[in-house]
């Protein structure tokens, strides 16, 4: 167990709808990272943030936004979705800034299946 | 620009087995730092070990171990004795060391490894 926690753990939609992903990152860590991982494009970074604002910015869609709360968790936001964002959403989170510098640990990821 | 290529796709041994997974990676930057996640079935990712650029020594986990050689930009993990609990995705990442906007994991593809008894 990472200590980053994930809900939901499975998520079934429809085209054109809108979904949230919740993440908790584990206690003491401030940095909060959203993955996308699909059989086409592997494990693709979207968005990073630390201690409430947005730090870096990956292959995020425009339809996609993400925030952390000041109690640091953070919120994916999906919408308009198109049956190509079926994939496994993963959060990490680690203590610091810098990506590199520490690890970052992931939660169990939320399966997402746009019907 | 910043790239990780695990060129072995999926591998099959036999239990007990050593098995050697590859991986290469590209950047520009001096500082970087290098990572192996290992993903079951299950579908959780789980950090096995981190590696910076200014550490060539390798090392040793049980039955696990890290060889990491600037000279080829390889990092590769070998399993000894390989166990059906092995069986897995393993992916290698890479993370430039000053965080700029690509400061992030960048993947490879990953290799599935199944170990047989």
């Amino acid at each position: 167990d990472s200590g980053v926690t994930q809900t939901p753990k499975h998520l079934i939609t429809a085209t054109g709808q809108r979904v949230t992903l919740r993440c908790s990152p584990r206690s003491g860590d401030l940095s909060v990272y959203w993955y996308q991982q699909s059989l086409d494009q592997g494990l693709q970074f979207l968005i990073q943030y630390y201690n409430g604002e947005e730090r870096a910015k990956g292959n995020i869609l425009e339809r996609f936004s993400a925030q952390q709360f000041p109690d640091l968790h953070s919120e994916l936001n999906l919408s308009s979705l198109e049956l190509g964002d079926s994939a496994l959403y993963f959060c990490a989170s680690s203590v610091g800034i810098v990506s590199g510098t520490d690890t970052q640990y992931f939660g169990p990821g939320t399966r997402l299946t746009v019907l | 620009a910043q790239k990780v290529t695990q060129a072995q796709t999926e591998i099959s041994v036999v239990e007990k087995e050593d098995v050697t997974l590859d991986c290469v990676y590209e950047t520009r930057d001096t500082t970087y730092y290098l990572f192996w996640y290992k993903q079951p079935p299950s579908g959780e990712l789980v950090f096995l070990i981190r590696r910076n650029s200014f550490d060539e020594q390798n090392e040793i986990s049980g039955r696990y171990s890290w060889n990491f050689q600037k000279s080829t930009s390889s990092f590769n993990f070998t399993i000894t004795a390989s166990q059906v609990v092995d069986s897995a995705v393993y992916f290698c990442a890479l993370s430039e060391g000053n965080g700029g906007s690509q400061g992030n994991l960048i993947f490879g593809k990953g290799t599935k490894l199944s170990v047989k008894p």
